[in-house]
């Protein structure tokens, strides 16, 4: 089984603290991606990532980073949050095998910023 | 830009009964994904199903199959014989077969299992 874990399930940080939420899949997966999940608005895409070192931009990459030294790990970095970086954050990694594609999510962080 | 919309930000069925989640899309792509994802109360996110839209043929997994519309861009979830594990928010989501890796996710609706 594909698993994908994240460091922390809840995490609770203060305005303008950095703040690092790490991702770990253990399928030597290519891809990996950071999303932010919030009410109503479904999962949006901050950054992805297709190679070591290689990033791109999502949807609402402002205010975040990334960093992927090593091909199982992939970082979402707040480099000072604030409180609109309140939500649920999912990282996943994906595979296209045999014409199939799946992503595969971890259990999420749920990051309040007071 | 392609979107992804679900109308039905909530939605209740009793167990053993069957229910429907809608789902509509936009694109200019003739070839391209549509997943059903599954995300219950504090769980991970996994997929339950996958259409290819070159396939006229509507994919089935167990108790969930959809109806897919490709002319009419509508891609419905069906859920029979519910389940209390069933309970749980569902995501619709779309990519491209060229850059697939960009999934665009709905709003999602959450459906509650009434025993």
């Amino acid at each position: 089984d594909v698993k994908v874990t994240q460091s922390s399930r809840y995490l609770v940080k203060r305005t303008g603290e950095k703040v690092f939420l790490e991702c770990v899949q253990d399928m030597d997966h290519e891809n990996m991606f950071w999303y932010r999940q919030d009410p109503g608005l479904g999962l949006r895409l901050i950054y992805f990532s297709y190679d070591v070192k290689m990033k791109e931009k999502g949807d609402i990459p402002e205010g975040y980073s990334v960093s992927r030294e090593k091909k199982e790990r992939f970082s979402l970095i707040l480099e000072s949050a604030s409180t609109n970086q309140t939500s649920m954050y999912l990282c996943a990694s994906s595979e296209l095998a045999g014409g199939r594609y799946e992503q595969y999510f971890g259990p999420g962080t749920r990051l309040t910023v007071t | 830009a392609q979107t992804v919309t679900q109308s039905q930000p909530e939605m209740s069925v009793q167990e053993a009964e069957t229910v429907t989640l809608s789902c509509t899309y936009d694109t200019s792509e003739s070839d391209y994904y549509l997943f059903w994802y599954k995300q219950p109360p504090s769980r991970q996110m996994i997929l339950v199903i996958r259409q290819e839209a070159y396939k006229q043929q509507n994919a089935t997994e167990n108790r969930f199959s959809v109806n897919f519309q490709k002319a009419a861009k509508s891609f419905s979830l069906k859920i029979s014989d519910s389940q209390l594990g069933d309970a749980a928010m569902y995501f619709c989501a779309y990519s491209k077969k060229t850059s697939y890796d960009k999934v665009i996710f709905g709003p999602g609706t959450s459906l509650s299992v009434i025993p």
